[in-house]
């Protein structure tokens, strides 16, 4: 069964310091995308990134970077110099190709303090 | 880029009524959308999966004469909720896979807060 896990539920930074949200998977798949999403208080998703099984390659945009190892089933997310403006509940997900549902992690709510 | 409109963006009603959440591809044609709940401070279940010209897949533990899910066209899914009680206040988000991209990423409305007083 697909699985992710969040284990920080609420992290609280000052600005400007570097912040990163964990993301360990489970899947039976070897073939699956992962994503990560942003929720602000407003309730809508922004999509960040999406990688799919065989994209290990680590991937940055912007202050946003994302370390992907396949070896320890973890898809980590590390924002640089953060802002007061990341404050969102940030989602780690999972989609199998077999039948494409997006299965959430719980989220982790990251507050960034001026 | 490829838009979802979802409507009405929130909702308030009295226990008993039924409510209607629309989900529209506003760009492409979605086959197959799905439909998400999320509580307060928690994060977001899938609901169902809606197919369109055929019968939703529900997950476990969704009564699916409670949610009722329509999918009669390639830009439109439904979600009726039924005789609405205040349990079922929540946030609810709809998605829709564009084929024409392969299916990924899967693109998402803005949600409905829908409150049952």
């Amino acid at each position: 069964a697909q699985k992710v896990t969040q284990a920080q539920t609420e992290i609280s930074v000052v600005e400007k310091e570097d912040v990163t949200l964990d993301c360990v998977y489970e899947t039976r798949d070897t073939t699956y995308y992962l994503f990560w999403y942003k929720q602000p208080p407003s309730g809508e998703l922004v999509f960040l990134i999406r990688r799919n099984s065989f994209d290990e390659q680590n991937e940055i945009s912007g202050r946003y970077s994302w370390n992907f190892q396949k070896s320890t089933s973890s898809f980590n997310f590390t924002i640089t110099a953060s802002q007061v403006v990341d404050s969102a509940v940030y989602f780690c997900a999972l989609s199998e190709s077999r039948d494409d549902k997006i299965i959430f992690g719980k989220g982790t709510r990251l507050h960034i303090l001026p | 880029g490829a838009v979802v409109s979802q409507h009405p963006s929130r909702v308030i009603c009295k226990s008993g009524t039924s409510v209607k959440i629309e989900c529209r591809s506003l760009d492409f044609q979605a086959t197959t959308m799905f439909w998400y709940r999320q509580f307060p401070k928690q994060s977001l279940m899938l609901m169902a999966t809606s197919n369109e010209g055929s019968k939703a897949t529900y997950e476990q533990g969704v009564e699916k004469d409670k949610f009722l899910i329509n999918h009669a066209s390639l830009t439109l899914s439904t979600l009726t909720v039924t005789s609405a009680h205040p349990e079922d206040s929540s946030f609810y988000i709809c998605s829709a896979r564009d084929w024409g991209t392969g299916g990924q990423p899967q693109h998402f409305g803005d949600g409905t807060r829908l409150s049952i007083l």
